[in-house]
């Protein structure tokens, strides 16, 4: 059984241009989360999204948004992006079944912003 | 809102030494995971305790939750370079906010030969 998928790998973007970051969940699973992992810190959770709709967002701007597509696969965007921003994106997928679910991480996408 | 915290931030130990990293959250949980992340790798799940004061093992792992499911810690009897990683509890809610976690910082292990 394939796992979370992530593309790409590592992008690299300069100062207040748009970033998408694309997240593909384990078949079946219906939920996908987004985090960041900046150098050195924990994971900030970023958005959650279940059967196409986002059902929480963590403390982010709103330059940071995202979309869950009929096939459950995820895009993350972020605009006008700041040198903050460099980080490690991970994805996770879940089953959600009402409670809470184990999650399963992608490999994540680098993003440097210069 | 809800915090989760974790200590030590790092941890250094001589292989065959014990290691335990605690989690604290604010706010009483319904219940927590453990994750581990090798150095240059993603976040792999380990184990999830729902129960008050419920403990689990896996080989040399102990995990413990709090009787007020406010707090958790893991323990590694000793420790193997194989453990290196950073250890990663994350805590969840209730109602609405159930569904995602809330990740403490980690702990970073670190073991010496």
């Amino acid at each position: 059984e394939a796992g979370v998928t992530q593309s790409p790998t590592h992008l690299i973007k300069t100062r207040g241009q748009q970033a998408t970051l694309r997240c593909s969940p384990i078949s079946g699973h219906t939920s996908v989360y987004w985090y960041q992992q900046a150098l050195g810190l924990g994971l900030q959770f970023l958005l959650w999204y279940d059967e196409g709709e986002e059902r929480n967002r963590g403390n982010f701007p709103p330059r940071f948004s995202g979309r869950q597509f009929p096939n459950y696969s995820s895009e993350l965007n972020v605009n006008a992006l700041e040198l903050e921003d460099s980080a490690l994106y991970l994805c996770a997928s879940s089953l959600w079944t009402g409670g809470t679910d184990t999650q399963y991480f992608g490999p994540g996408t680098r993003l440097t912003v210069l | 809102g809800q915090q989760v915290m974790q200590i030590p931030q790092y941890q250094h130990v001589q292989e065959g030494e014990d290691f335990t990293t605690y989690c604290n959250s604010s706010t009483t949980l319904s219940n927590i995971q453990w994750y581990k992340q090798r150095p240059g790798g993603h976040p792999v799940f380990l184990i999830q305790l729902v129960k008050s004061g419920e403990v689990k093992k896996q080989k040399r792992l102990t995990f413990q939750f709090g009787e007020a499911k406010k707090n958790s810690s893991l323990h590694i009897t000793a420790t193997q370079t194989t453990d290196v990683g950073t250890y990663f509890c994350a805590g969840a809610g209730y109602g609405g906010s159930q569904g995602n976690l809330i990740f403490g910082k980690g702990t970073k292990l670190s073991v010496k030969p």
